[in-house]
């Protein structure tokens, strides 16, 4: 079946837009993450869903980020008045349930680029 | 805190040679799982190989085994008879709760021909 998909591939943007990433998720895995892959570290976790509710949002690095998840599916993760240090990859991840039993599938991120 | 190593940032092995990547992680929780991932160019994560803390035996999916030393709080990953496709970013990860990864920040493999 398909894997995670995850749109646009690549972003460039100029400082102080607004982005729009997109995430599908393998069908009828309720629980969804975002993390945020920085040049030179790991993963960095941003936000949670399980089903459209958003139980953990610590990771959230400020206010101008932001996401949703609508129908138990498709995610955005909106980043307002991008700056310079948002330049990442942004991985989603999707697995059948919240508990550690469950492997993550990970889609192939969003490399955005904030000029 | 909980905290994953990786204290090699890069390495490099000769086709058909074995490899080892370092890992070594810090919780206070007991009952935990611990991932190797692979990143290739691609970008595309993908499971390596799976540990249950539990389980005092070494998981191994054929030329990938791990050395899990739950005292020490280390998990190696070997690579045995490397592959050229074996060339990317490897990451080792845990969870030590339910649902959030914690990484390290990768080593790069590197196979040479």
């Amino acid at each position: 079946g398909a894997g995670v998909s995850q749109s646009p591939s690549n972003k460039v943007t100029e400082k102080g837009k607004d982005v729009e990433l997109r995430c599908d998720p393998i069908s009828g895995h309720t629980a969804l993450y975002w993390y945020r892959q920085s040049l030179g570290q790991g993963l960095e976790f941003l936000i949670y869903f399980q089903g459209n509710s958003a139980p953990d949002k610590s990771g959230l690095p400020s206010d101008r980020f932001s996401a949703e998840r609508t129908g138990g599916s498709v995610s955005t993760l909106t980043i307002q008045r991008t700056q310079q240090e948002d330049s990442a990859v942004y991985l989603c991840a999707s697995s059948l349930g919240t508990s550690n039993l469950y492997e993550q599938y990970f889609g192939p991120g969003t490399r955005l680029t904030v000029t | 805190a909980q905290t994953v190593t990786q204290s090699q940032p890069e390495m490099s092995v000769q086709e058909a040679e074995t490899v080892t990547l370092s890992c070594t992680y810090d919780t206070s929780e007991s009952n935990y799982y611990l991932f190797w991932y692979k990143q290739p160019p691609s970008r595309q994560m993908i499971l390596v190989i799976r540990q249950e803390a539990y389980k005092q035996q070494n998981a191994t999916e054929n030329r990938f085994s791990v050395n899990f030393q739950k005292a020490a709080k280390s998990f190696s990953l070997k690579i045995s008879d490397s592959q050229l496709g074996d060339t990317a970013m490897y990451f080792c990860a845990f969870i030590p709760g339910t649902y959030k990864y914690i990484f390290g920040t990768g080593t790069r493999l590197k196979v040479l021909a």
